[in-house]
This record gives structure tokens, sequence and C-alpha cells, in this order.
């Protein structure tokens, strides 16, 4: 099994919508990020976690919220969803405590389109 | 504010030959640096990292890149290309004072021909 698991894979939904990904680890780690990647952009920062009690804004944030419900569970929500939210999402962990294993685990991604 | 730029949004080489992909950041303080593979369907992983030491980096299936502070580059090399190298590939720098908040390019499509 994944160590960094995301739901759903594959979501179609329609403008206005909500709509929820989560994403679900067994890494252990406390610090967990959500990223979109659109193509020619690369990922960006949507928002991050570094514990159940801290949530921080990224570099895109608006138009989406995040829930950190316990250390291994952090979903994103669009509240209203827009085609220009249409995206590949990707959940990811980190283990600040093993400065050795400075990297990012990711999840397979959620692919998002919003008609 | 950081930002990472990858020469070419696509490369093509033939199997067996050099794999050349060019990376450069700006950054205000020494950077960790990272390649990321992303393979179809798949998430990304983590090919190879700099953070201190050793300027020339080894990583995963044949990779290696080599960080040069003076040129501002994170190029990754692969002596001979196999069609499994086939994928996306990402390089990423971050700050050694927050080493989670990584920026990532925009990614480099490599396809490998028979």
């Amino acid at each position: 099994d994944a160590d960094v698991t995301q739901t759903p894979r594959n979501r179609i939904t329609k403008t206005g919508k909500r709509i929820m990904l989560e994403c679900s680890q067994t890494k252990g780690h406390d610090r967990m990020y959500w990223y979109r990647q659109d193509p020619g952009l690369g990922l960006r920062l949507i928002y991050y976690s570094f514990d159940v009690k801290d949530i921080n804004k990224g570099e895109i944030s608006d138009g989406y919220s995040v829930s950190r419900q316990a250390q291994a569970k952090f979903s994103l929500s669009l509240e209203s969803a827009i085609p220009n939210q249409t995206a590949l999402y990707f959940c990811a962990t980190s283990d600040p405590r093993d400065l050795k294993r400075v990297e990012l685990f990711f999840g397979e991604g959620s692919r998002l389109t919003v008609l | 504010a950081q930002s990472v730029t990858q020469l070419g949004s696509h490369v093509s080489v033939s199997e067996g030959a050099l794999v050349l992909l060019r990376c450069n950041y700006s950054s205000s303080v020494p950077p960790y640096l990272f390649w990321y593979v992303q393979y179809p369907n798949q998430g990304l992983q983590l090919l190879l990292k700099y953070t201190t030491g050793a300027t020339l980096v080894k990583g995963i299936n044949g990779f290696e890149a080599e960080f040069k502070k003076s040129e501002t580059s994170f190029h990754l090399t692969k002596p001979s290309a196999h069609m499994s190298d086939a994928a996306e590939y990402f390089c990423a720098v971050s700050k050694e004072t927050s080493y989670d908040k990584v920026i990532f390019g925009p990614g480099t499509s490599l396809s490998v021909i028979p």
C-alpha cells in the first residue's frame, strides 16, 4: 500500500460544486502539503501544515481551504469549483526531524476536471 | 523571491545517448537543490538532492547532478539513456532555513527514442 494515499484519483465536477480531496499518510510525518500541477508551470504550493494546529497558506491559496483532521489526514476543499481549478493535485509529506532525508514524499495525485 | 528555470520543456534523446537536463535557480541564500522525477500516472519521487558537502551528487538510476554556485546551476545528467527514463523531471529549490518550502521549476519532459 502507498505511504501517501489520495482520494479520489479522478473527479469530474461542474462549476459551483463543492469538492473535497482527501489525503492520508502512514509515514508518521508531521508536515503535510497540497500542491497543484499545471502543464508548463510545475508544482505550486496551495497550503501546508506543520502539525494539527498549524495551517499555512502557500503561493496560490485563493479559492481553496484545508483541514488537518489528524496527524495522518489533510484534506483540500474547493468551496465553489471553477474551470481554472482544473488541474492535477498532489499531497505530500516531509519529516523535519530527519535532516539527512530532506525530501517530500508524494501521493499519486488527484486529477480534477471542472466543467 | 526564489525561482527555478528549466531550459527546454521537452527533450528527446536516443537510447544509449547522454541525457542532459538543465536547471538554473535564483536564490539570495545558499539553497537546497533537488531533482524529482514523475513517471506517467504517478506522483513525484526524489531522484537526488544537494544540501551541503560534495557538489557532485549521485542519485538513483544512474543520474547525477553538479551544483555550480558560480553559475547558479544544477544540471542533471546520465551517461546512457534507457527507455525507462522517459518521464517528467522537475528541478526544485528550497532555503536551508525552510527546506520544506520547496519551489519547483516548470518541468522537462524526457522522451527516449529507440
